[in-house]
């Protein structure tokens, strides 16, 4: 069975310095990974996929098959950067629209 | 566009009720998620509807049900309630399966006493 698995509950980082969200993921076939973000009393949405290979807002992540980790990066924390993340990946068996989340990982930036 | 739009934000149950919950998704989307939401077990998977039929099933009893209208709005019932069915209900919707790209709704908070 696929699982996610995002090992630190809590990060807190100064203002300027460097963020990684750690995401680790066990499945056998080619997954999907995305993070979703959850700001301050908002709804969950969509930060980014890994198939669009984008930066928003500032933050960036790389799948690496050979690790299965998708770590979430980001070179200069903003206080604005504080919110729950969560890592999830979408099998690619005809599972439409199901997603396995990890246990998220709550991010304090501090001024 | 409005966003996806749940109710009851809130309510109180007591065992051996059921309780059924429903979703609005955004305009133009077909596909509906369920998730469950727990402090213990995270994020999970209940179901998706896409066009009023019934894509993936998580793994949950089948007390847990849903299903979907032809205006793609949908509906999940919980019957038989447990004290371990209180839980945030989350509703995301999509305009295509298969994607991932989910948008959420604010949830539905139960508490089951």
């Amino acid at each position: 069975a696929q699982r996610v698995t995002q090992p630190e509950k809590l990060l807190s980082v100064f203002k300027g310095a460097p963020v990684e969200l750690k995401c680790n993921y066990s499945y056998s076939g080619s997954p999907e990974l995305f993070w979703y973000v959850q700001y301050s009393r908002q709804r969950l949405q969509l930060l980014l996929r890994h198939i669009s290979r984008e930066s928003i807002k500032g933050f960036t992540a790389d799948l690496n098959k050979g690790e299965t980790s998708f770590h979430l990066k980001k070179p200069f924390a903003q206080e604005e950067d504080s919110a729950m993340y969560y890592c999830a990946l979408r099998m690619n068996n005809n599972a439409g629209n199901m997603l396995t989340f990890g246990g998220g990982t709550r991010l304090m930036v501090k001024p | 566009k409005a966003g996806v739009t749940q109710t009851p934000r809130y309510l109180i149950k007591t065992r051996g009720q059921q309780v059924t919950l429903s979703c609005s998704p955004i305009s133009g989307h077909r596909s509906v998620s369920w998730y469950q939401q727990t402090p213990g077990q995270g994020l999970q998977f209940l179901f998706e509807y896409f066009s009023e039929t019934q894509r993936n099933k998580g793994n949950f009893p089948g007390r847990f049900s849903g299903r979907q209208f032809s205006n793609s709005r949908s509906e999940m019932n919980v019957s038989t309630l447990e004290l371990g069915d209180s839980a945030l209900y989350l509703c995301a919707s999509s305009p295509f399966s298969n994607t991932g790209e989910l948008f959420f709704g604010e949830g539905s908070r139960l508490t089951v006493l």
